[in-house]
């Protein structure tokens, strides 16, 4: 079935770095493509999400590109701040039966430093 | 701002043990899914609803791991007896319809000991 590769983490970076997580995926057809965060003690958040090749999605400051030629989705944002200490999860729908429910990657636990 | 409620927050149980954990959906959320996260790993699809209806529970356990949504509105997830394997996060989520966004209650932690 449909899967999503990130990168392992954890991945630590200094406040004001760039950052990126890759994200690689293997679907059949152009699936709509999501990156979710999960901030300690919290439920999961929809953080963007692009539904056709090409499309970026945008939020926070972080941004991601669609493109179907290298199959990717990563991950970046330009200057990070503690506060996005979390861990990252690309995403696409689930393939199996009916249901509309998403397949995740393992996560990335990013780690911010002051 | 409306949020998937989900309880308890932490539950600890024995192996062989029956155990169940609630979600409210948001106010109006027609779907709703139970999903299951190992510790390291990303959240693996259980069970979706639609209202009261099962769409879809091909991962669910059926021999242990039983789900119900009775009046189409708060979900039950149930594991009976429960096994050293099943200590994991179980997350609720819910979505106003088939291919809206979902969203994520807090969870609830199992440790079977």
């Amino acid at each position: 079935g449909d899967s999503v590769t990130q990168m392992e983490g954890p991945v630590t970076l200094s406040e004001e770095a760039c950052l990126t997580i890759n994200c690689t995926y293997t679907a059949t057809g152009y699936p709509s493509l999501f990156w979710y965060v999960q901030y300690p003690g919290e439920g999961l958040q929809l953080l963007l999400k692009a539904t056709k090749a090409d499309d970026k999605g945008s939020n926070k400051g972080f941004e991601a590109t669609y493109r179907k030629e290298t199959t990717s989705f990563h991950l970046e944002k330009g200057s990070v701040q503690v506060s996005d200490s979390a861990v990252y999860f690309c995403a696409l729908p689930y393939s199996g039966g009916g249901a509309d429910g998403l397949t995740f990657g393992k996560g990335t636990h990013l780690i911010i430093q002051p | 701002e409306a949020e998937v409620a989900q309880s308890p927050r932490y539950k600890i149980t024995e192996k062989s043990q029956a155990v169940a954990f609630w979600c409210d959906p948001i106010s109006g959320h027609a779907t709703l899914y139970w999903y299951r996260q190992i510790l390291g790993q990303g959240p693996e699809l259980l069970v979706q609803f639609q209202d009261e209806s099962v769409v879809d529970d091909s991962q669910l356990p059926k021999d242990r791991f039983s789900a119900e949504r009775l009046k189409g509105v708060d979900s039950t997830l149930k594991i009976q007896p429960a096994e050293l394997g099943d200590s994991a996060m179980y997350l609720c989520a819910s979505s106003s319809g088939l291919g809206e966004t979902q969203y994520f209650g807090p969870g609830t932690r199992l440790l079977v000991l």
